[in-house]
This record gives structure tokens, sequence and C-alpha cells, in this order.
């Protein structure tokens, strides 16, 4: 049971433009949300987090949204850049918890 | 501050051989994890230690894979005897504890198995 969905395989984008990567969730005791960029041959990288007390959270060019009430999250990326170009993978976990439980990721193209 | 760091990158055995991971995780971080990454997918949980304690082994397969945690440091992952269906990527990560109880987990390069 997937408890973590990321429904797009797949994203392009121009080189400036926004990236909007989306992500689903079914457990409601999720309550901290994290964002991986991963490229080829290496392991995720942490890129960001939003705990479940926030709507909001923004680092640079990188913002999570997250609404609780659809139980989505989105990760924004302006402007978009070649170098963003890889897979990113959405996790959840819960306090009760220490496991984090992954989407099967987005592989985003960003044409310069 | 060093990284996650595992060994090897890359294994490829014949079926019914054993084979091991090594994961050294970072410094200070108490909980490690063992992921299953298969092609087009995101990683699966295999087992989390707390220091020494496996806390959450039971995604793990216990007929044919093992793990350790010595002295709450290292770790090593086993199988045997290993199957096709073991090819994967293998990864290690580690978090430690904050004061929210929330933190990240820091991933090592994985291993990539190929089982022929």
């Amino acid at each position: 049971d997937q408890q973590v969905k990321q429904n797009s395989p797949s994203l392009s984008v121009q080189e400036g433009r926004i990236s909007i990567l989306n992500c689903d969730y079914t457990n409601s005791m999720f309550d901290y949300f994290l964002w991986y960029k991963k490229y080829p041959a290496e392991g995720p990288t942490f890129l960001i987090s939003i705990s479940s007390i926030k709507d909001k959270n923004e680092d640079g060019r990188f913002t999570v949204f997250l609404n609780k009430s659809a139980k989505h999250l989105s990760l924004h990326i302006v402007p978009s850049q070649p170098g963003d170009s890889a897979v990113y993978f959405c996790a959840a976990s819960a306090m009760s918890g220490n496991q984090f439980y992954f989407g099967t990721g987005t592989s985003l193209t960003v044409i310069p | 501050e060093a990284g996650v760091v595992q060994s090897p990158r890359y294994k490829i055995i014949e079926k019914k051989q054993p084979v091991a991971f090594w994961c050294n995780p970072i410094s200070g971080h108490n909980t490690l994890y063992w992921y299953l990454q298969n092609l087009g997918q995101g990683p699966e949980l295999l087992i989390r230690y707390e220091n020494e304690e496996a806390v959450d082994d039971s995604q793990l397969p216990k007929d044919r894979f093992s793990a350790e945690r010595l002295k709450g440091v290292d770790s090593t992952l086993k199988i045997q005897p290993a199957e096709l269906g073991d090819s994967a990527v293998y990864l290690c990560a580690s978090s430690s504890f904050s004061g929210t109880g929330h933190t990240e987990a820091f991933f090592g390069q994985g291993t990539r198995l190929t089982v022929v």
C-alpha cells in the first residue's frame, strides 16, 4: 500500500520558468514531509522539509507548500535551472515513528 | 563533515552466492536505516536501528537477509543466498534526534547489486 504518491513520473520545464512537483499522501498521522533530489548513480540528497504546523517553507529557489486538508504537498522551483534536472522524491514521516515513506519519484528535466 | 559512506559501490554476483554491504553513518547519528530501491521506485525501508537495537525490521526478508550494527556505529547488511530478484540499489542512511523529534535522513551513494 503506497502511502506517499507521486502521480507524475516526469516533468519538462523551460529554463527560467517555474517547476511544480506534486505529492499526495494517505496517512493522516504523517506530520513531517521532505523532498529529496537524486542524480543518477548517487544517493538521494535532502532538499527541503516542512512540518505539519506550517503550510509553507521557503529556501532560496525552493518552496514547499502543504495542504493538510487535501493531504497534498508540492515543491516549487523558481527559476528552474538545467542543474535542477534530477529525480525528486517526496517523503513523509510520523512523530510516532522514525521511518520515512517515499513516493516513486518525479523525473524533472529543465530544458536550456 | 563526512557523509554516509557505503561500500562497495557496485557488486555483481551469481545467484545463490552470499553478498555483504557495509555502511558507516555520519558521526553522532544514532539512527541508521537500510533501504532498498528498485528501478523506477522510491526507497523502501528494510531495517532501522536506534543505536545497536533493530527497532523496525518488519520489511526485512529474514530467511535470507540479515543485518547488524555492532557498537551502534557501522552496519553490515548480508544476503545469503542471493536471488535474481535481489538486484537493486541498497541505500544506507542515518539521522540524529532533534529537539522537535523530526530530522532528515542523510543517504549514502548506495550499492548497486546485480545478481546474474
